[in-house]
């Protein structure tokens, strides 16, 4: 059974830093890209930043380029989210999601963990 | 990036309606569209793939149909765990998500 476990999630001032983790049981974790998708309170979904499975292709969304670091390390089927200068508006549960391709080009969301609340508050 | 468009925002039903939620996109995605609902509190889920491919253990009276541009999905006998919100999301480029559809009892 696929499992991922967020953590670190919490409470932080405005410019402050925090770093998520989830750790991923029940697939081979190197051989998937993995993302990170947030939700704001009582909002939409927007995708964060994803991490290819084979290579290092990386890629973020506009809104948190140059400030979020996504890594992995498939030794541990763990991957990561550092966020530093963080702003009110980056409040939201951070989801960490596991991606498959279809017909080799098509790219979706096969599974999700349960998130990690994260407040951006003075 | 390509804009996803869902209509309609919210809608009323009741147990057994036959429902449509549309999903269009800004340019051509092929077929590289899937689906999400999501019931308060909990993750999204994945229902369909690739515009139209059922993800195992989804029930079959949810559906999915299109291409290019526009899309459907389509739960054919609304049943009462079906109440929920519903995103469409594009896997053609960097991914985005549709702002959602509320399944709301009537």
């Amino acid at each position: 059974e696929v499992q991922l476990l967020e953590s670190g999630g919490g409470l932080v001032q405005p410019g402050g830093s925090l770093r998520l983790s989830c750790t991923a049981s029940g697939f081979t974790f190197s051989t998937f890209a993995m993302n990170w998708v947030r939700q704001a309170p009582g909002k939409g979904l927007e995708w964060v930043s994803s991490f290819s499975g084979s290579g290092n292709h990386i890629v973020y969304a506009d809104s948190v380029k140059g400030r979020f670091t996504i890594s992995r390390d498939n030794s541990k089927s763990t991957l990561y989210l550092q966020m530093n200068s963080l702003r009110a508006n980056d409040t939201a549960r951070y989801y960490c999601v596991k991606a498959d391709y279809y017909d080799g080009s098509g790219y979706y969301f096969d599974y999700w963990g349960q998130g990690a609340l994260v407040t951006v508050s003075s | 990036d390509i804009q996803m468009t869902q209509s309609p925002s919210s809608l009323s039903a009741s147990v057994g309606d036959k429902i449509t939620i549309t999903c269009r996109a800004s340019q051509s995605i092929s077929r590289h569209l899937n689906w999400f609902q999501q019931k308060p509190g909990k993750a999204p889920k994945l229902l369909i793939y690739g515009a139209s491919t059922l993800q195992s253990g989804v029930a079959s009276r949810f559906s999915g149909s299109g291409s290019a541009t526009d899309f459907t999905l389509i739960i054919s006998s609304l049943q009462p765990e079906d109440f929920a919100t519903y995103y469409c999301q594009q896997g053609y480029t960097t991914p985005t998500f549709g702002q959602g559809t509320k399944v709301e009892i009537k």
